[in-house]
């Protein structure tokens, strides 16, 4: 199966921050992967998919890059409500696999 | 609206099995895959399995195989997922979720919609 090395796997920035989350694959996954939020309680929200596309009614201040192995997910300016977990999800081949997450709290 | 709905949360002992639904509306059943996906406390998110409803086509994680049944009925728009022989680290919550890419992708695109999770509680 493929690993999704996700880094950090923790962050503290403040609101107006831009934060950068990165993931690895373990081989080539051309543009197939994924980023979600995830906040307390509730089910995950898809963000980016296609490595770089924006699902309809994401905020643009965040943006997804990356090819081939290695993805980043950018938020330019972080807002209040984005404090919350994030995972990158590979969908290339099965079986599919998560990141780790990456925690982003409030500095 | 595209909507996933699933039962409510369960408690079972080791060794019992468990059948959680999940209910789409909003959009054409037949025409996405539905993935699995769990959640143990305090973790990450586990990929389980996906089913297609046109074809009942089915891939599973290593981990899951042989222990996970996914069946659907169109009838009332429903899949479902059936986990046997329970263990104390099955405790989490489960999740049903839509793929964005329609049955006749051979795989995925991500997931766009997804239930409201189902707690599993597995303890003597």
């Amino acid at each position: 199966a493929i690993q999704m090395t996700q880094s950090p796997s923790s962050l503290s920035a403040s609101v107006g921050d831009r934060v950068t989350i990165t993931c690895r694959a373990s081989q080539d996954i051309r543009n197939d992967l994924g980023w979600y939020q995830q906040k307390l309680g509730e089910a995950p929200k898809l963000l980016i998919y296609a490595a770089s596309t924006l699902q309809s009614g994401v905020p643009s201040r965040f943006s997804g890059s990356g090819s081939g192995t290695d993805f980043t997910l950018t938020i330019s300016r972080l807002q209040l409500e984005d404090f919350a977990i994030y995972f990158c999800l590979q969908d290339y081949i099965y079986p599919l696999t998560f990141g780790g997450g990456t925690k982003v709290e409030i500095k | 609206q595209v909507k996933l709905v699933q039962s409510g949360a369960e408690v079972k002992k080791p060794g019992a099995s468990v059948k959680v639904s999940c209910k789409a509306s909003g959009y054409s059943f037949t025409g996405y895959y539905i993935h699995w996906v769990r959640q143990a406390p305090g973790q990450g998110l586990e990929w389980m399995g996906r089913i297609s409803p046109d074809t009942g086509d089915r891939k599973f994680a290593q981990d899951f195989q042989g222990r996970v049944t996914l069946t659907w009925d169109t009838s009332i728009s429903t899949a479902y997922m059936e986990l046997s022989g329970l263990r104390p680290d099955d405790t989490a919550v489960y999740y049903c979720a839509r793929d964005l890419n329609p049955v006749t992708s051979f795989c995925c695109g991500g997931f766009d919609v997804w239930g409201q999770g189902t707690i599993l509680t597995v303890s003597s």
